[in-house]
Formats: structure tokens, sequence, C-alpha cells
């Protein structure tokens, strides 16, 4: 199974500003996906990040808000812009593994707990 | 749509106790279904999986049997511990969308 890290573990940042979240792969993975899980909530999904293409962005998330970056296959990059106390969250990615002849199962990092003031 | 419903919470129980936590799902098609754990300030773990009906997942003492025909994927544990104390999703994943959809989670709770 993957392994994922993320960077940072935590932050606290201040209104207006934004933050780059970092997630790290060890193995070369094609989906990448970006989830949000803010207090006391499940999980929803951001985006969905391919290696060589736009992100695909789920209803109600703009490009503008939360850019991502994927250069390759095993790192991608998802920015918090213009920080309101509404986007303190725990941010997390996760990537897919499967093959064709199996199912396929998603692993996730261990998540960026996100505070704004 | 396709969706997943489980038990609210908070579920409190005292330190040896049985649990269940329902889950129920609506879909089309043949789901893999997945219960996650989330332990106190840390990220989402794969708890156990079942990808196709009559499957039983197992993992640290926990189970969960995908029916099909009730279309639900309960989990169970017959003795819990403190330590068990986390939140529980249930979710499941259409290989062909690859999304995953989650449950709105529970909250256990066990005294020691």
């Amino acid at each position: 199974s993957a392994v994922i890290s993320q960077k940072p573990s935590r932050d606290i940042c201040q209104r207006g500003t934004s933050l780059t979240i970092q997630c790290q792969v060890d193995s070369q993975v094609t989906m990448m996906f970006w989830y949000r899980q803010q207090p006391g909530q499940s999980l929803t999904l951001i985006a969905t990040a391919n290696q060589g293409s736009e992100a695909t962005y789920e209803s109600g998330f703009v490009i503008d808000k939360f850019p991502i970056s994927r250069p390759n296959l095993t790192f991608s990059t998802l920015t918090v812009s213009n920080m309101s106390p509404e986007d303190s969250s725990i941010y997390l990615c996760s990537v897919e593994e499967g093959t064709v002849n199996s199912y396929n199962e998603q692993f996730f990092g261990p998540g960026t707990r996100l505070t704004v003031l | 749509g396709n969706s997943v419903t489980q038990m609210e919470g908070p579920v409190t129980l005292s330190e040896e106790a049985f649990l269940t936590i329902n889950c129920t799902y609506t879909a089309t098609g043949y789901p893999s279904l997945f219960w996650y754990v989330q332990y106190p300030g840390e990220g989402l773990q794969l708890l156990l999986k079942a990808t196709k009906a009559d499957d039983k997942g197992s993992n640290k003492g926990f189970e969960a049997t995908y029916r099909k025909e009730t279309t639900s994927f309960h989990l169970e544990k017959g003795s819990v511990q403190v330590s068990d104390s986390a939140v529980y999703f249930c979710a499941l994943l259409y290989s062909s969308a690859s999304k995953i959809i989650f449950g709105s989670g529970t909250r256990l709770s066990i005294r020691p």
C-alpha cells in the first residue's frame, strides 16, 4: 500500500493569507485526491488531480480558491487562498491504487490541520 | 444517487461491551465497501474492507459483512477497549468513478 506524507501537519494562519499544502507519495500513482474535513463533519472531496491534466473540481469548489498542482506522479500541492476562518479544517490527500483485475482502494495521508484566525 | 447512511453518534460504551455501528448504502451496481477510523488528532486509516457480496472484512477484532440483500455493512466488535475510542466512517467506492462516498461518521467513546 502507498505511504503518503503531508506538509505541514498543522498550521495557524491569519485571514487573507494563503497556505500551500504538500502531498508526497512513495510510489507513482495516477490519481490523487484532495479532501476537506470541517470540524465535526465527514470528508468532502475538493478535487481530483491527475498528472498532466487540469484538476477536476467538485461542486462548490473553484480553482481560484483551491489551486492544485500535480507536477509528477508522486507529488501534489493544494493551496488554500485568501483564507477565512471558515477554511479551518483538516485537509487530506489520498491516492488510489488498484489494477485492472482488482478493486481500487484509496489510501489517505495523515492530514493537515489548518486553523485560520 | 449513491449514498451512505450510518448510525448517528456519539456512541458511549463501557469497556468489554459489544459494539455495533450500523451502515447502509444506496448504490447501483457493485461498489466496494470500507470502514475507516480516525483516532483523536490523527488522519484517516483504513480499518477493513469488502469488495463483493458476502465478503467479510476484519481487522483488530472488528468485522463487517457485505450484505447485498439488505444493502448493509454493519461494523461489529465483540469486546471494545478504551483504545477503540475514535470516529468511524463507513464508505463506498466505485472503481470506475474513483470517488469515495463517506457516511457522516460515528463518534465512539469507551469508558474504562
